[in-house]
């Protein structure tokens, strides 16, 4: 089985830089993914990256992959309030299905 | 598009009924997941179904647990009888053959047994 591990718990400043980080054991693994879920929701995919590349940049958000090490992180640059969630770091491959983190709790405080 | 649709959004039950959850995925999407999420285990796949046929179940914790996928439109995660230990947030999701956008999550079902 794949295994996928988070920090459970992240608390950030209002305006810096949050990093979550994740690490996973499936060398196998082709695409790496980052969830947000709000209180009360489903899961939101927020970007994704291929295995086959070390970094995404997508408007605040910064994902880093070091294959080597089987790290993945996303950075999220001048963090918000709307930003107090949970993040999944999830990893798949060949057999299609995802294998997710236990989230990581990330609180914006004022 | 609406997304994935569950309902109900809140379920409470009495210990030894039945339970049925229901999922509308998003049309065209031809996997669909079921998925249950609690504090101690987090995110567990419990079954998954390509074109309306269960590829893989071993999620499946036990036998009171079915599901099923008659249409492309529709599937239910049903429990039966249901325990307290079966409390739980419970969702859908569905994706493309081979999407390399990950899977769309419906809002979830949140079953608590009494």
């Amino acid at each position: 089985g794949e295994d996928v591990e988070q920090s459970l718990f992240l608390s950030v400043r209002e305006g810096d830089s949050s990093v979550i980080n994740c690490t996973y054991t499936d060398s196998s693994s082709t695409y790496l993914y980052w969830y947000k879920q709000e209180p009360g929701a489903g899961l939101q995919l927020l970007t994704y990256i291929f295995s086959n590349m070390d970094m995404k940049q997508d408007q605040r958000l910064t994902v880093l992959l070091n294959k080597k090490d089987k790290h993945l992180s996303l950075r999220i640059a001048d963090t918000q309030t709307g930003d107090s969630a949970i993040y999944f770091c999830a990893e798949g491959g060949g057999d299609y299905k995802l294998s997710f983190g236990a989230g990581t709790t990330v609180t914006v405080r004022a | 598009d609406a997304g994935v649709i569950q309902s109900p959004r809140h379920e409470v039950t009495e210990m030894g009924q039945e339970v049925t959850l229901r999922c509308k995925p998003i049309s065209g999407h031809d996997y669909l997941f079921w998925y249950r999420q609690t504090m101690m285990r987090g995110l567990e796949l419990l079954i998954y179904f390509n074109n309306n046929v269960p590829i893989d179940d071993s999620g499946m914790p036990e036998d009171r647990f079915s599901a099923k996928m008659p249409n492309a439109s529709f599937s239910t995660l049903k429990i039966q009888p249901s325990e307290p230990r079966d409390s739980a947030v419970y969702f859908c999701a569905s994706s493309l053959d081979r999407s390399y956008y990950g899977y769309t999550f419906g809002s979830g079902t949140r079953l608590t047994v009494v």
